[in-house]
């Protein structure tokens, strides 16, 4: 069964680095999401990304972060200088039409 | 906009019980796409059942059901026959439907199955 692939399972980071969260969606998608899920607390939505530019993007997604799908198959978060909050879950999902959104299963990043 | 209450942060119940998580909803929207995910302690997402809001049946999936009641945007969850391995973090949630809208989560509610 297809599935939603996500590296590293656990990135820890120092404060002011810049990461890379990478993505790899079911190969047929065409919808792209990132959510984010600080410990403890609900699911919140970073951006969405269709047709290799981002659809929405919520206040969270500031100029730190940004989102790219450079080869066609690999979908990434960067957040250009993490700060302590960033840390996180960091959920990737896609979606084939106007159905289910899979998910995949998140990067924990630590922010130091 | 789109917002979604859970208001049992924390419910335990026996094996084998049933239990009911509560969820309200409030959308703009017309279509829309109601979820409840389960987060178990690895932290994947799993989608535990789907409801679209012009079905007026109740979605179903084994043990787990919903009672979706629209015109009070009420949107609950009920497990019969629980089992420990549905001990997890259950989250509500909607989406709009016919866009590639983003997904939008309650604050989720920590069910314990006892022993």
């Amino acid at each position: 069964e297809p599935e939603v692939t996500q590296t590293p399972s656990h990135q820890v980071t120092q404060m002011g680095q810049e990461v890379i969260l990478r993505c790899v969606p079911i190969s047929n998608h065409l919808y792209f999401y990132w959510y984010r899920q600080i410990l403890g607390q609900k699911v919140e939505f970073l951006v969405s990304f269709y047709n290799n530019e981002i659809s929405e993007k919520s206040e969270i997604f500031d100029d730190q972060f940004s989102v790219e799908r450079p080869d066609g198959s690999n979908f990434t978060l960067k957040i250009r200088s993490t700060k302590l909050e960033d840390s996180a879950m960091y959920f990737c999902a896609s979606m084939a039409g106007r159905d289910e959104q899979f998910f995949g299963p998140g990067t924990r990043l630590t922010v130091l | 906009a789109q917002t979604v209450t859970q208001s049992q942060p924390e419910m335990s119940v026996q094996e084998a019980e049933t239990v009911t998580l509560s969820c309200t909803y409030d959308t703009s929207e017309s279509n829309y796409y109601l979820f409840w995910y389960k987060q178990p302690p690895s932290r994947q997402m799993i989608l535990v059942i789907r409801q679209e809001a012009y079905k007026q049946q109740n979605a179903t999936e084994n043990r787990f059901s919903v009672n979706f009641q629209k015109a009070a945007k009420s949107f609950s969850l009920k497990i019969s026959d629980s089992q420990l391995g549905d001990t997890a973090m259950y989250f509500c949630a909607s989406a709009a439907m016919n866009r590639d809208d983003k997904i939008i989560f309650g604050k989720g509610t920590r069910l314990h199955i006892l022993p």
